[in-house]
């Protein structure tokens, strides 16, 4: 599985975009791009995932450059509940995860 | 909806004692995960398996085993219970392929004293 980079934390302002920056230089051609959260004290929540076209769906957008080399996900009007780590996995079977990216949605 | 089931929320045992974490999921799935979470460590992979009776070892397999004679459930084994296997342990599930998403349980914390 290749490996992801993202910013160690990131805030965001409550009622605007959050947009949470993934680096994957070496995604192969049939590992799919993968977000997923985790709210303290539970279980991983998948959120969305893709292979070369953007995708949205009820919770977010994600938006993957042509090259396939990183990608965006996009919540669109985060709220306090968004407050997570957010993680950026590339699989093409198995979910491995990275440090992901602390999200504080700021009132 | 899928329902991923771990058998207990929090559990606390002795050291030297074997331990059983159970997992069970409703929807058929192929592939089963069982994940330690540590702070600062993140969210490390133990043991997964693609099939009844079948394994594979993750990134951190030592000191575990795992069972799966069902489809529908994945046992972690800590054959002896050691301080240092204390942690949140997370089960999933998801389809066969690369195209289907994981879900996770809500997690056992495992206190070893």
């Amino acid at each position: 599985d290749a490996k992801t980079t993202q910013p160690t934390s990131m805030d965001c302002a409550e009622g605007r975009a959050a947009n949470l920056p993934c680096n994957h230089s070496t995604i192969s051609g049939n590992e799919y791009v993968y977000w997923y959260r985790q709210i303290h004290s539970q279980g991983p929540q998948y959120i969305i995932h893709g292979l070369k076209n953007n995708e949205t769906n009820e919770m977010a957008s994600l938006i993957i450059t042509e090259d396939r080399k990183s990608s965006t996900l996009i919540l669109p009007h985060a709220t306090l509940r968004d407050t997570a780590v957010y993680y950026c996995i590339t699989s093409y079977d198995k979910v491995i995860f990275g440090p992901g990216t602390s999200l504080s949605v700021i009132p | 909806d899928v329902k991923v089931t771990q058998s207990s929320r929090y559990l606390v045992k002795r050291t030297g004692e074997k331990v059983f974490l159970e997992c069970v999921q409703d929807m058929d799935h192929e592939n089963m995960f069982w994940y330690r979470q540590d702070p600062g460590l993140g969210l490390r992979l133990i043991y997964f398996s693609y099939d009844v009776k079948m394994k594979e070892k993750g990134d951190i397999p030592e000191g575990y085993s795992v069972s799966r004679e069902k489809k529908e459930r994945f046992s972690l084994i800590l054959e002896s219970a050691s301080t240092n296997q204390t942690s949140m342990y997370l089960c999933a599930s998801s389809e066969a392929g690369p195209n289907t998403e994981a879900f996770f349980g809500q997690g056992t914390r495992l206190t070893v004293v």
